[in-house]
């Protein structure tokens, strides 16, 4: 069965204190790891798409990066702005776009 | 208006009401999905427009019962619901079904 684990569940940071975000996955065949950014009263944004192994991807203060059992969301000096929940999702379905969504990890930045 | 639009934002309903919500988006995509997202769960994928026609329904009640009548909007029509169907149902739309998926913010439901 196609599975997500995120970790941690909640994470405090103070501004400019780098850390990482974990997803790990189990699915019988990635075609795809999402991650998303969601602020309370408003539905998830879309942030990068992760296809294979090795692949990064870059914006602003965020990079994700992917490996066969996990990907890693890494936040470099965070703001207060970047405090919201980070979805990972994956795509195991043979592009059927039935996504598996991870718990989300509940970022706070403090100033 | 751009993007993925959900009305109402906020909906309250007793067990023995019909309603429906509305999803509405304006990119141009082909596909469509309804979500569930209740508190301390993961998004759980409810069902699955391409082409307006239904490509998955994740095993969801029957007094859950969708509508596509094209590849803009999509629709969710409740009755009869019981208390722990109390939920935020998102809407998302994708170019095709392997493409990023966007979100619209909800419709808040409760029910009484």
């Amino acid at each position: 069965e196609d599975q997500v684990t995120q970790s941690p569940e909640a994470l405090r940071l103070q501004e400019g204190e780098s850390s990482s975000l974990n997803c790990s996955y189990t699915v019988s065949g990635l075609r795809g790891l999402f991650w998303y950014r969601q602020d309370p009263g408003k539905g998830p944004e879309f942030l990068f798409t992760l296809y294979s192994a090795g692949e990064e991807k870059e914006k602003e203060r965020l990079k994700a990066t992917l490996t066969k059992k996990e990907s890693f969301l890494h936040i470099t000096a965070p703001k207060p702005e970047d405090s919201a929940t980070y979805l990972c999702a994956v795509d195991g379905s043979g592009n059927t776009g039935k996504l598996i969504f991870g718990q989300g990890t509940t970022l706070q930045v403090k100033p | 208006e751009t993007g993925v639009t959900q009305t109402p934002r906020h909906l309250v309903m007793g067990m023995t009401n019909k309603k429906s919500l509305k999803c509405e988006q304006h990119l141009g995509h082909n596909a469509m999905y309804w979500y569930k997202q209740s508190a301390k769960k993961p998004l759980e994928l409810m069902f699955v427009y391409n082409f307006k026609e239904q490509t998955e329904n994740n095993s969801v009640p029957s007094r859950f019962s969708p509508e596509c009548p094209n590849s803009s909007h999509l629709f969710l029509h409740l009755h009869t619901l019981q208390p722990e169907d109390s939920a935020l149902y998102l809407c998302a739309s994708s170019q095709f079904q392997n493409q990023p998926q966007h979100f619209g913010d909800g419709t808040r439901l409760s029910i009484l």
